[in-house]
Formats: C-alpha cells, structure tokens, sequence
C-alpha cells in the first residue's frame, strides 16, 4: 500500500501570510495527487487534483505542485476562511487510495 | 445538482454487521469515469479511504478491511450500500460517501460529497 506523509502536522500563521504544505508518497505516483479542504463538522472539499490544476471556484491564492514522491499545496495571503485541515490524497494506486494524516492550520 | 446523502443506524452494537446506504442523484454509475467510494473519519482523526465500485461494477476495498467490507449498488434506486461485519469501538466514526470523477489525465478525485453520518459502535 501507498503511505502518504504530510507535514507538518500542525500549523501556526497569520492572515496574510503565505504557508506550505508538504505531502510525500512512499513510492513514486506520478501526478495522481488531490488535495481538499475540511472544516469542523463539515465533509472535506477538494482543491487541486492531478497535482497542480485548480478546481473551478476555488481561489487562486491556492497553487500546488510536485510529482513522483514529493508534492506542495501552497496558500498564499491566507484570508481568515482558509484556517482549516488540509488533506492530500493519491489515486494512482486504484486498487487503494489513501490520505495523508491532514495539516491543521490555525490561526496565530 | 449532483447530491449524495449517507444514511445507516446511528448505533450498532459490537460484532453486528453495519450497513449504510448512499443515495445518490444527479448521475450515472454507468457513465465511463464515475465511481462512488466510502471513507470514514474517526472523532478527531483524519479520512480512511474505505472502497469504491466503479461504473463497470469492480470493486475495490482498503486492505486492512477487506475482509469486513463488501460494497454493492443498487442501480432502481440510485443507491451504494456498504456492508461491514464485526464491528468494534474503533469503527466509531463519521461515514461519508463520495463520487470520483476520473480525468481525461486519467487521475481521479472526489468531487462531490454526502454530508456524512456519524455511526457510533458500543455496548
């Protein structure tokens, strides 16, 4: 099975800063990488998929990149709505997905 | 509008079986590059990816629950229904269910979730 690593676990910022978030597969899964948000009593939301192409509707303040083992999710200017839990989530392997543990980002 | 609602009892006891149900609207399951998959959520924990059937009707299950799970549709009634035998304290958790849209890169993501439904499993 395919391990999904996310760091950091947890995360500290402030509005207006810009944060990274790190997610690593434990074997290469080319560009099958999704990312989504999740707030409190709330089903996640998906934000990126492929690695890098943005959902329709979803701010552009939201970028990410990588492929094979290594991929990003990048916030940049956070608005106050964007403190949340951020999951990534590979789909290369179909005969099991799995998530990475989630980043919780919270406001400083 | 494509919606998606989980439903199933709220409590089961240890060792019964849970089996929930995803209604869903606004799509096909026979429709090339559509599957409906289950995944969980423990009280404070992060997403387990459970299983999926796909618009052929192939299955797919996590590993470590094989055994447990079996997922089926119900094409009449626009319905998943997942299965899962013996359960334990630990399958506590918020059961969502969730459509995946393959790509025309190929890769897949879930787009459109149910609002999930918590099953609690105790004695």
């Amino acid at each position: 099975d395919i391990q999904m690593t996310q760091s950091p676990s947890s995360l500290s910022a402030s509005v207006g800063d810009s944060v990274t978030i790190t997610c690593r597969a434990s074997q290469s899964i080319g560009n099958s990488l999704n990312w989504y948000q999740q707030k409190p009593g709330q089903a996640p939301k998906p934000l990126i998929y492929a690695a890098s192409s943005l959902l329709s509707g979803v701010p552009l303040r939201f970028s990410g990149g990588g492929s094979g083992t290594d991929f990003t999710l990048t916030i940049s200017s956070l608005d106050p709505e964007d403190f949340a839990t951020y999951y990534c989530q590979q789909t290369y392997s179909v005969s099991m997905y799995t998530f990475g543990q989630g980043t919780h980002l919270e406001i400083k | 509008q494509v919606t998606l609602k989980e439903s199933g009892p709220a409590l089961v006891r240890p060792t019964e079986t849970l089996t929930l149900t995803c209604t869903f609207s606004g799509f096909s399951l026979r429709r090339g590059g559509v599957s409906v998959n289950w995944i969980r959520q423990p009280p404070g924990k992060a997403l387990e990816w459970l299983a999926r059937i796909d618009w052929e009707g192939v299955e797919f299950y996590n590993s470590s629950l094989m055994p447990r799970l079996t997922i089926s549709e119900d094409p009449p009634n626009n319905q998943v229904l997942l299965k899962m035998t013996y359960v334990d304290p630990v399958d506590t958790a918020t059961y969502f269910c969730a459509r995946e849209l393959v790509t025309t890169t190929g890769t897949g993501y879930f787009d459109s979730w149910g609002l999930g439904t918590l099953v609690t499993v105790s004695s």
